[in-house]
């Protein structure tokens, strides 16, 4: 199956600092979606962006599925952005496969 | 508009015994996914419904694990009898579609924990 890698694995940021999380995926994908998890454990659509870019407040997000790579930027990071981002790919035969997550760590 | 909705939203077992945890998804819906996540990795695909047909379930444990949709609305997923490796978040989602425009949205989860 595809294979879904996320970098860094942590991030830790201070407020008002921008950051950028990659996204790569090994195969050709139909589509993908950015999640937020939230401390609780929900997680939150954040973009389904199977190419170009997409904002939406802070957050924005690239694919270029020719090169088989997702960014999601972070602007201007908050407190409450601190959680686990999660990238999924659906690959040709619709299965979402995620990558490990990256860990974002906000400070005050 | 109602998001997935799952309970219960935390269940504590012994090993061996069982455990069902129930999904309402999206209205309107037709494609919906039962993930395991073990803490530290990203969710992992379980099975998924078309209605109330199963689409994938090759990655379900089925010795112990089962999963319906019998109206093709509400599901349930049961672990019988558990072990402590399940001890995870059971995360349901729902979907227009299967194929494109199949953006998934999910269920808040239940954290179960076997002792």
């Amino acid at each position: 199956g595809i294979q879904v890698e996320q970098s860094p694995p942590d991030l830790i940021l201070q407020e008002g600092a921008n950051s950028t999380l990659r996204c790569n995926f090994s195969d050709s994908v139909n589509n993908l979606q950015w999640f937020h998890q939230n401390p609780w454990g929900q997680l939150i659509n954040l973009f389904y962006i199977p190419s170009g870019t997409k904002q939406n407040g802070r957050l924005s997000a690239t694919t270029v599925a020719t090169e088989r790579y997702s960014l999601l930027y972070i602007s201007s990071s908050q407190t409450t952005d601190s959680g686990v981002y999660f990238c999924a790919a659906h690959p040709n035969d619709y299965k979402l496969s995620f990558g490990a997550g990256t860990t974002v760590t906000v400070r005050a | 508009e109602a998001g997935v909705a799952q309970s219960p939203r935390y269940k504590i077992i012994e090993k061996r015994q069982s455990v069902a945890f129930w999904c309402n998804p999206i209205s309107g819906h037709a494609t919906l996914y039962w993930y395991q996540q073990i803490l530290g990795q990203g969710p992992k695909l379980l099975i998924q419904f078309q209605n109330n047909g199963v689409v994938d379930d090759s990655q379900l444990p089925k010795d112990r694990f089962s999963a319906e949709r019998l109206k093709g609305v509400d599901s349930t997923l049961k672990i019988q009898p558990a072990k402590l490796e399940d001890s995870a978040v059971y995360l349901c989602a729902s979907s227009l579609a299967q194929g494109l425009f199949n953006e998934q949205f999910f269920g808040p989860g239940t954290r179960l924990t076997v002792l």
